[in-house]
């Protein structure tokens, strides 16, 4: 089953301890992307991955950092979260233009809580 | 710089009616209009997509409408049903550019009362 996978789904922390959300694909896709979710502000871009070792910011990439030392994997780090990270996340993977449809799938999404 | 505005930010529809929802975009460089649907606890799904090279699409009861020289297009949804109610984002994407990105508009949250 085409999927991409995120863990946890549910992280309560504190703040300015070190956290990573991983972010897992199936599809062979080249493009990775993070996502934050918040009421009336919608989906924001926070970074996005165009193929393995290239990573690039999005949106809101501030307190934010990521990799893609694997196809398959892209990780979301916070390496000293604040509260105005308490958000829900979003991972999407899809094709690039030109390789074909570029549907974007989503993870399941990963709500958390910076106290 | 919001590049994708959408309205209304939330639509309440009676169950069989039509619900129209609404996006406006800035950069003619956007060659790629997806809609997604988001239920509560999941990740967005495509819900139906178009290209500017065509006005209007229709799978089932969901239609987008595509309107080039006004930079707008519109989801629209007959016969509504309760199991419709969700939060609909609508987006759009420049194929061509260097740094492909989904620009998102802010989502509508649709109730559909039986």
């Amino acid at each position: 089953e085409a999927q991409v996978t995120q863990n946890p789904r549910y992280l309560i922390t504190v703040t300015g301890k070190k956290l990573t959300v991983t972010c897992s694909q199936n599809m062979n896709h080249e493009y990775m992307s993070w996502y934050r979710q918040d009421p009336g502000l919608g989906l924001r871009q926070i970074y996005y991955s165009m193929n393995v070792e290239v990573t690039d910011k999005g949106d809101v990439p501030e307190g934010y950092k990521v990799s893609r030392k694997e196809k398959r994997n892209f990780p979301l780090i916070l390496e000293s979260p604040s509260p105005n990270q308490t958000s829900l996340y979003f991972c999407a993977s899809s094709l690039l233009p030109g390789q074909g449809d570029t549907e974007a799938f989503f993870g399941q999404g990963t709500r958390l809580t910076v106290v | 710089q919001q590049q994708v505005k959408q309205s209304p930010q939330s639509l309440i529809v009676q169950k069989g009616g039509i619900s129209i929802i609404n996006c406006a975009y800035e950069n003619t460089a956007f060659d790629y209009f997806p809609w997604y649907q988001q239920f509560p606890g999941k990740g967005p799904a495509l819900l139906i997509a178009i290209r500017p090279d065509v006005s209007e699409k229709k799978e089932g009861r969901f239609t987008i409408s595509f309107n080039k020289s006004a930079k707008q297009f519109s989801l629209h949804i007959m016969d509504s049903q309760p199991g419709d109610s969700a939060t609909y984002f609508c987006a759009a994407s420049n194929s061509g550019g260097s740094n492909y990105k989904l620009t998102f508009g802010k989502g509508t949250l649709l109730t559909v009362n039986p």
